[in-house]
């Protein structure tokens, strides 16, 4: 595997499940984050972690919890979600944070969830 | 603070049509500046960047100049292909010492043969 990839790919829940998302980068990143894409919407970022430390919060509801247990690996754990957080969640990667140098973001391909 | 703003769309142009996608930007110190482009089911990708003023990223036909004087860096295109219908962000980083990548609002173009 190469760049960042995420599972799954596609996912249908209901507002009483509970799922998680997983995104993994393959490029000795230091830095990842979770962005929400709705359509009409500008894309939002939603968490940053650095060094996996939680480094930005968007202030995103308590239903999506998010995980860094290593640098390659970040999680978003949802529960009890609502139908408007139907959209296209996206993970993606850098080498720092800032961005410095001309840095950019390396951004896996994305989970559709689906909010019945 | 810092911000991009980018051209609404939809662009639908002819194949072989001259493409331009305004973006300029308010950010203090010096940032990057970065297209991205977002193909149908896709995540986004690096189109082309530039780190200082008066660099020129250019990738794949396109091209965008990095004008301080202006706090702009448009897109363009001499020849666009019904292949490069997707969503194009403008985006830059790293300014001020803190954490940031802001994004545009993206601009869809539609390119029709």
């Amino acid at each position: 595997e190469t760049g960042v990839t995420q599972t799954p790919r596609h996912l249908v829940m209901g507002m009483t499940n509970k799922k998680s998302l997983k995104c993994e980068q393959h490029l000795g990143h230091n830095a990842m984050y979770w962005y929400k894409q709705s359509a009409k919407k500008p894309l939002e970022l939603m968490f940053v972690y650095s060094l996996e430390e939680r480094v930005e919060n968007n202030s995103v509801p308590s239903r999506f919890s998010p995980e860094c247990p290593n640098s390659s690996h970040l999680f978003l754990h949802l529960h009890t979600l609502q139908p408007e957080d139907s959209a296209l969640y996206l993970c993606a990667s850098s080498q720092d944070s800032r961005g410095l140098a001309g840095r950019e973001q390396f951004f896996g391909p994305g989970t559709r969830l689906t909010v019945l | 603070g810092n911000s991009v703003t980018q051209m609404e769309g939809p662009v639908t142009l002819s194949e072989e049509a001259f493409l331009t996608i305004n973006c300029t930007y308010t950010a203090t110190g010096y940032p990057s500046l970065f297209w991205y482009v977002q193909y149908p089911g896709e995540g986004l990708q690096l189109l082309l960047k530039a780190t200082k003023a008066d660099d020129k990223g250019s990738n794949k036909g396109f091209e965008a100049t990095y004008r301080k004087e202006t706090t702009s860096f448009h897109l363009e295109k001499g020849s666009v292909q019904v292949s490069d219908s997707a969503v194009y962000f403008c985006a830059l980083s790293g300014t001020s010492g803190t954490y940031k990548y802001i994004f545009g609002t993206g601009t869809r173009l539609k390119v029709l043969s």
